[in-house]
């Protein structure tokens, strides 16, 4: 079975510093998608990322970036020059062609910015 | 832009009430979501559709239904409610090979069973 795996609960970060949110995921396939989603307090979740595994090179979008590492399962989130509109659930998720045809969530990470 | 919206943001049931959460999506998404985000368990599929009519069980099915009469709409219904059913419910849609491409999330639906 497909998991995710985020061992953060909760983080907090200055503002204007960086910050990592770590997840990890297992599945036998080769063929696979990968995401972070951003869940603002009372709104709605959207998507900040997206990575394709057979793409070697990791997606970036603005202050947001990823390190993949697929030999080692890992998909960690970077948080470049962190702003207060940052503090929100992020989750990782995962989905994999062949599978279980379902997006797989974590169990989210709390992060906090503080002034 | 996409637009999914659900029918309340709050809703309040007994014990036992036949319930029913709509969701509509203005894209012409042909994959639509029923999830169940309770904290410390982040989200898991209840159910989803990839066609009119269409139904597939997700990972908590049970003590759910869900119709889906037209492309835009997806309802999820509970039978007979439950306490245990009280939680955060999200419904999301996508295009194409549902799980490749992004999904859309409305703002979701916070059921409290009495």
């Amino acid at each position: 079975a497909q998991t995710v795996t985020q061992s953060q609960p909760e983080m907090s970060v200055q503002e204007a510093e960086t910050v990592t949110l770590s997840c990890t995921y297992d599945t036998s396939e080769s063929n696979y998608y990968l995401f972070w989603y951003k869940q603002p307090p009372s709104r709605q979740m959207i998507l900040v990322i997206r990575q394709e595994a057979y793409k070697q090179q990791n997606a970036t979008e603005n202050r947001f970036s990823v390190n993949f590492q697929k030999a080692a399962k890992s998909f960690s989130l970077k948080i470049s020059d962190s702003q207060l509109g940052d503090t929100a659930m992020y989750f990782c998720a995962h989905f994999s062609q062949g599978g279980s045809e379902k997006l797989v969530f974590g169990k989210g990470t709390k992060l906090t910015v503080n002034p | 832009d996409v637009k999914v919206t659900q029918s309340s943001r709050y809703l309040v049931k007994r014990t036992g009430e036949k319930v029913f959460l709509e969701c509509v999506q203005d894209m012409d998404h042909e994959n639509m979501f029923w999830y169940r985000q309770d904290p410390g368990l982040g989200l898991r599929l209840i159910y989803f559709s990839y066609d009119v009519k269409m139904k597939e069980k997700g990972d908590i099915p049970e003590g759910y239904s869900v119709s889906r009469e037209k492309k835009e709409r997806f309802s999820l219904i509970l039978e007979s409610a439950s306490t245990n059913q009280t939680s955060m419910y999200l419904c999301a849609s996508s295009l194409g090979l549902a799980g490749v491409n992004e999904q859309f999330f409305g703002p979701g639906t916070r059921l409290t069973v009495l």
